[in-house]
């Protein structure tokens, strides 16, 4: 079965600080994709991104930007000069076959 | 406002009482889906619905009933709950439902179940 790691359980920066959340996953499947999620304190899971397996190009989106390592089953996620509205739990997730399976999550708290 | 829309908001329920959770989405969607999201836990799989059948039960206790009357509603039937079923309840739904990938997924802002 597929596995998620988010090692970061909480984060907490000051406002304009650049982050990175990790998320190392672990597949046997040569086809899958990969997706952040964001969820605010209203609890509806927001989505950021999704990225296939085959796609290991860099995606710069605004202030979000992430890097897709198949040599380290990592799918990393920066925000660049944060806001407090970026303050959420964000969850990186891998989907196959059907099924997605979430990590645990980072706690990220931006602090003005 | 999210595309997917899931009633109650709040419930508080007896581990006697029956009850429905519900979730409609308008997007033209073909698979559904339920999630249960306990406090500070990521949100875990219960059911998959793809063109309104049942794909994938994640081996849920049968006091869950999921029910997909139509390929824009699916519903959550609710009967001699535990304390411990108190969680998030999330509903989502996805255009796509290949053999690979649920594609992506919208999720309602989901349900609160508290059982007394």
């Amino acid at each position: 079965a597929q596995k998620v790691t988010q090692a970061q359980t909480e984060i907490s920066v000051v406002e304009k600080e650049d982050v990175t959340l990790d998320c190392v996953y672990e597949t046997r499947d040569t086809t899958y994709y990969l997706f952040w999620y964001k969820q605010p304190p209203s609890g509806e899971l927001v989505f950021l991104i999704r990225r296939n397996s085959f796609d290991e190009q860099n995606e710069i989106s605004g202030r979000y930007s992430w890097n897709f390592q198949k040599s380290t089953s990592s799918f990393n996620f920066t925000i660049t000069a944060s806001q407090v509205v970026d303050s959420a739990v964000y969850f990186c997730a891998l989907s196959e076959n059907n099924d997605m399976r979430f990590g645990a999550g980072t706690r990220l708290t931006v602090k003005p | 406002d999210t595309e997917v829309t899931q009633t109650p908001k709040h419930l508080v329920m007896g581990m006697t009482n029956k009850k429905s959770l519900k979730c409609e989405q308008h997007m033209g969607h073909r698979a559904m889906y339920w999630y249960k999201q306990k406090a500070k836990k990521p949100p875990e799989l219960m059911f998959v619905y793809s063109y309104e059948k049942l794909s994938i039960n994640e081996s849920v206790p049968s006091r869950f009933s999921p029910e997909c009357p139509n390929s824009s509603l699916l519903n959550l039937h609710l009967h001699a709950l535990q304390p411990e079923d108190s969680a998030l309840y999330l509903c989502a739904s996805s255009q796509e439902v290949t053999l690979v990938s649920a594609g992506e997924l919208f999720f309602g802002e989901g349900s609160r179940l508290t059982v007394l």
